[in-house]
């Protein structure tokens, strides 16, 4: 079956750095993407979704200059977590759909990346 | 606005049957979905509902209504794996995913 790979599961950085979230979608091309973040004990959140060659769109409350997303190619989005601060400590998740007209493919998610940023 | 209606909690006990319901209010509809998601993994598919009628995989039902807004997962001889959180989620017609805030399941034995 369909698969998305993301890249890293887990990574640790300090307070004031840059990290880069990669998400494949390795046997289908995924004109979207979508990224989530979880918080503990909480359901999923959805950041933004990324359609392939244009811009991302945000969420209300999501800061676009601080997760900067990138969906460049019809297998690769990044999702990059600019000046990290503690608060940002979190599980992300992405996910990839193929659309296709009135084809309604179900999601398919990557592993997650845990965030620590200390 | 858009909205997802789903039980927090629901407790069970092993071998029985559980129905979980979600009701939806959506700006279009472009498919149902549920997803089994246990702590601290990533949600996992389960079932695609478009059009009315109950979809049968396994242990697992996904019945959905369009007109009403509503779906439910059933799920038969339940097992102790099975505790985990049941996600209800909506494509809009914007194909934006509306989820709700889950349920969690809970097995007894």
């Amino acid at each position: 079956g369909a698969v998305v790979s993301q890249h890293p599961s887990r990574v640790i950085c300090k307070s004031g750095t840059s990290v880069k979230i990669e998400c494949r979608s390795l046997d289908f091309q995924a004109t979207t993407m979508f990224w989530y973040r979880q918080f503990p004990k909480q359901s999923l959140m959805l950041m933004a979704t990324s359609n392939e060659g244009s811009k991302a769109t945000y969420e209300q409350g999501v800061e676009k200059d601080k997760f900067l997303i990138n969906h460049a190619s019809l297998t690769l989005s990044t999702l990059t977590v600019t000046s990290a601060h503690p608060e940002d400590s979190s599980f992300y998740i992405c996910s990839a759909a193929l659309r296709q007209g009135s084809d309604n493919s179900p999601l398919h998610f990557g592993n997650g990346t845990r965030l620590t940023v200390t | 606005g858009q909205n997802i209606d789903q039980p927090t909690e629901m407790t069970a006990t092993e071998g029985a049957i559980v129905q979980i319901n979600c009701t939806y209010q959506t700006s279009g509809f472009n498919g149902l979905f549920w997803y089994q998601q246990h702590a601290g993994e990533a949600p996992t598919f389960l079932s695609y509902n478009v059009l009315d009628g109950l979809e049968e995989k396994g242990r697992f039902s996904s019945f959905l209504s369009r007109s009403k807004g509503y779906s439910y997962l059933l799920l038969k001889e339940l097992q102790m794996k099975d505790s985990a959180s049941y996600l209800c989620v909506v494509l809009d017609s914007n194909y934006q995913l509306i989820w709700g805030a889950g349920t969690k399941l809970i097995i007894k034995p």
